[in-house]
C-alpha cells in the first residue's frame, strides 16, 4: 500500500525555471491538497481539489498552478520559479473533506537559486 | 479567519517526564481538531483527533481533550520516550472543511535519555 507518493524528493532550480512536482495516491481519495512548509510558519495551503476536474486556491496560491485530470494524480506546477518558493512541499489526500484524516506524502524539498 | 497558536520549541525533556504542549485556536463554528506528528525526513502523520466539545482523542499514550470553553486542545503524555522526539502540529478544520487544515507553527520536542 503506497499511500501518497511524491516525486522528486529533492530538486534545485534556477530562478525563472519551471517544473512540476508530482503527487499520486492509490487510496481512491476524492480530496487532495498541496501545502508548503517554511521554518516558523507551519504548513500553509497552496491549492486543493475536491474531486477530478475541480480545483481551488488555498491561502498562498500565487506562482503555482494545479490540475486534477484523474482521481489519483494532483501535480503542482511552478511556471517561473522564484527564491521565495524555496520550501518543503507536501501533498495530502483524504477520503473527503471535513473531519476526515489527511494522509501526507514524504515531501519534496525544493531550493531556488 | 481561523488560526491556531501553539507553544514553539524546542521543548527539551528527560525520558519518562510528563509532557504538555499547549494549543489554542480561533475558528468560526465548531471545528474539528487534530494533532499531527512529523518525524525527521518524513511527512506528517495523524496522531489523534477530536470532532466535538469534550471529546478526548488518544493514541500511542498521547491524549488531548477538546475544550470549547477555553478554545484549547492541549497534547499530553504521561511518560515520554526518546522515540517521541519529533515536531508536533496542532491543526483544525472548520466549516465544510474544503479549504483544508489550518496549522499551528509546530513544536519541536527533544527527549533526552
Amino acid at each position: 500500500n503506497a499511500g501518497v507518493t511524491q516525486t522528486p524528493k529533492f530538486q534545485v532550480l534556477k530562478t525563472g525555471q519551471s517544473m512540476t512536482l508530482q503527487c499520486a495516491q492509490d487510496m481512491n481519495h476524492e480530496y487532495m491538497s498541496w501545502y508548503r512548509q517554511d521554518p516558523g510558519m507551519g504548513l500553509r495551503l497552496i491549492h486543493y481539489s475536491v474531486g477530478a476536474g475541480i480545483t481551488d486556491q488555498g491561502e498562498v496560491p500565487n506562482g503555482y498552478n494545479v490540475s486534477r485530470s484523474t482521481t489519483e494524480d494532483f501535480p503542482l506546477r511552478l511556471l517561473s520559479a522564484a527564491p521565495s518558493q524555496t520550501s518543503v512541499y507536501f501533498c495530502a489526500s483524504s477520503l473527503g473533506h471535513g473531519n476526515q484524516p489527511q494522509h501526507f506524502g514524504d515531501g519534496t524539498r525544493l531550493s531556488i537559486l | 479567519g481561523d488560526s491556531v497558536t501553539q507553544m514553539e520549541g524546542p521543548v527539551t525533556l528527560s525520558e519518562e517526564a510528563f509532557l504538555t504542549i499547549n494549543c489554542t485556536y480561533t475558528a468560526t463554528g465548531y471545528p474539528s481538531l487534530f494533532w499531527y506528528v512529523q518525524y525527521p525526513g518524513e511527512g506528517l502523520q495523524l496522531l489523534l483527533k477530536a470532532t466535538k466539545a469534550d471529546d478526548k482523542g488518544s493514541n500511542k499514550g498521547f491524549e488531548a481533550t477538546y475544550r470549547k470553553e477555553t478554545t484549547s486542545f492541549h497534547l499530553e503524555k504521561g511518560s515520554v520516550q526518546v522515540s517521541d522526539s519529533a515536531v508536533y502540529f496542532c491543526a483544525l478544520i472548520s466549516g465544510g472543511g474544503a479549504d483544508g487544515l489550518t496549522f499551528g507553527k509546530g513544536t519541536h520536542l527533544i527527549i533526552q535519555p
